[in-house]
């Protein structure tokens, strides 16, 4: 059983399209995450839900919007993809969000590629 | 503000040989600290954390990192490495609901 699961694991499109990522989680968390990871694997915080409640948005550009349909359940469409956009996105998990020690679980990672 | 930083972004050993991941810290109340590993084309995995209940802590795969406050660090290290080690390692720091990860450091081993 995948713990994070996301979809799709490649990505790869043309700039100026709108593209989608989902991630689902089964371990019962209150709290879910997105990541970006360039290409010199520095990894950032861009969005996290509690409770499909938006806590943290970290300077990102409109064109990202997340969606929480339900706390398993988290969301990131982007529009319009410039080639800055090329990354790993990383969704992620922890059981409250308000623990400091909480340990986050991650899914495999979603590779996009804008060309 | 909280922050972490990975001294080396690259760190080669030689199977069998001590490994050593440097992280310092910088943190206004008193932190929760991480390492996660990396492998090729993963996800992150939780090595090992310090939650203030002991300054040496253990983690999976025969790692262990203390917590020196005085120095506020939080090294990595494995008595022996193997060539399975070899992967991207991050150490981060939490507060609330955010966590800040290094910029990592990627360990080779040599056979």
């Amino acid at each position: 059983d995948t713990a994070v699961s996301q979809t799709p694991k490649y990505l790869v499109t043309q700039m100026g399209n709108d593209k989608s990522i989902k991630c689902e989680q089964n371990l019962g968390h209150d709290t879910m995450y997105w990541y970006k990871q360039d290409s010199k694997k520095f990894l950032k915080i861009m969005f996290s839900y509690n409770n499909k409640e938006l806590i943290i948005n970290e300077t990102v550009p409109n064109r990202f919007s997340p969606k929480s349909p339900d706390k398993a359940h988290l969301n990131l469409h982007i529009n319009s993809l410039e080639l800055g956009d090329s990354a790993v996105y990383f969704c992620a998990s922890s059981l409250t969000g308000t623990g400091g020690e909480e340990t986050q679980y991650f899914g495999p990672g979603t590779r996009l590629l804008v060309l | 503000a909280q922050s972490v930083t990975q001294l080396g972004s690259h760190v080669s050993v030689s199977e069998g040989a001590l490994v050593l991941l440097r992280c310092n810290y910088s943190s206004s109340v008193p932190p929760y600290l991480f390492w996660y590993v990396q492998y090729p084309n993963q996800g992150l995995q939780l090595l090992l954390k310090y939650t203030s209940a002991a300054t040496l802590v253990k983690g999976i795969n025969g790692f262990e990192a203390e917590f020196k406050k005085s120095e506020t660090s939080f090294h990595l290290t494995k008595p022996s490495a193997h060539m399975s080690d070899a992967a991207e390692y991050f150490c981060a720091v939490t507060g609330g609901f955010k966590t800040i990860f290094g910029a990592g450091t990627r360990l080779f081993v040599k056979a």
